[in-house]
């Protein structure tokens, strides 16, 4: 049972460099997203998307990329790091309209210096 | 402003006293949820509301959602150290987004 899978769990990226979160599901949910969680803040959506091909922005999408191909997958990628996106990413899926539970990937840990 | 205030921002009690955690919104909630976070790991889903005036319990832990389904608490009976963590309440708010609370950081003293 996968569930919701991120990768990679933690990450050191120097200012200036890209890279990509990865997160799949295997649940043939069609609601996914990306938050970001830093102190007293709480959990702040950055990207999400309802269905393959569809992807909108949340609260804080600034500085960041999402595609969304498959129903599977959903990259979060960081164009050009910058030390503010020092955070923990969180991705979640689940199924559309209200009622399904919401299932969380375990984190991914990020530090730009 | 946040959508979503939750209270207290932390909580400390003592080993086996009961606590309450408050999620607000000025908005009408469709869907309440209930996620707990131990320090540096992922989200753990507790519990999910949606209908006025449910309660929903597991183990020592019960939610409501009030009646107008703007406010949702969280009651811990009898807690233990293995309570301690993070509660973040969630919230569908007819947005297609589930909006969070800033979470309470629940510590648990001997």
């Amino acid at each position: 049972n996968a569930g919701v899978t991120q990768t990679p769990k933690f990450q050191v990226l120097k200012t200036g460099q890209s890279m990509t979160l990865q997160c799949a599901q295997d649940m043939n949910h069609e609601y996914m997203s990306w938050y970001r969680q830093d102190p007293g803040m709480g959990l702040r959506l950055i990207h999400y998307s309802v269905g393959a091909g569809i992807t909108d922005q949340g609260e804080v999408p600034n500085g960041y990329n999402v595609s969304r191909s498959t129903t599977e997958d959903f990259p979060l990628r960081l164009l050009s790091a910058a030390p503010s996106q020092t955070s923990v990413y969180f991705c979640a899926s689940s199924g559309t309209g209200s009622g399904n539970t919401i299932y969380f990937g375990e984190g991914s840990w990020l530090t730009v210096v | 402003s946040q959508e979503l205030e939750q209270s207290p921002q932390s909580l400390i009690v003592q080993e086996g006293k009961n606590l309450t955690i408050n999620c607000t919104s000025s908005k009408t909630l469709y869907g309440l949820y209930w996620y707990k976070q131990k320090y540096g790991e992922g989200l753990i889903f507790l519990m999910m509301l949606q209908k006025g005036g449910e309660e929903k319990s597991h183990e020592k832990i019960t939610a409501k959602l009030d009646e107008k389904k703007q406010q949702s608490s969280l009651h811990i009976t009898a807690s233990q150290p293995s309570h301690a963590g993070i509660y973040l309440c969630g919230a569908d708010i007819g947005n297609e987004k589930l909006t969070f609370g800033t979470g309470t950081r629940l510590t648990i003293i001997p």
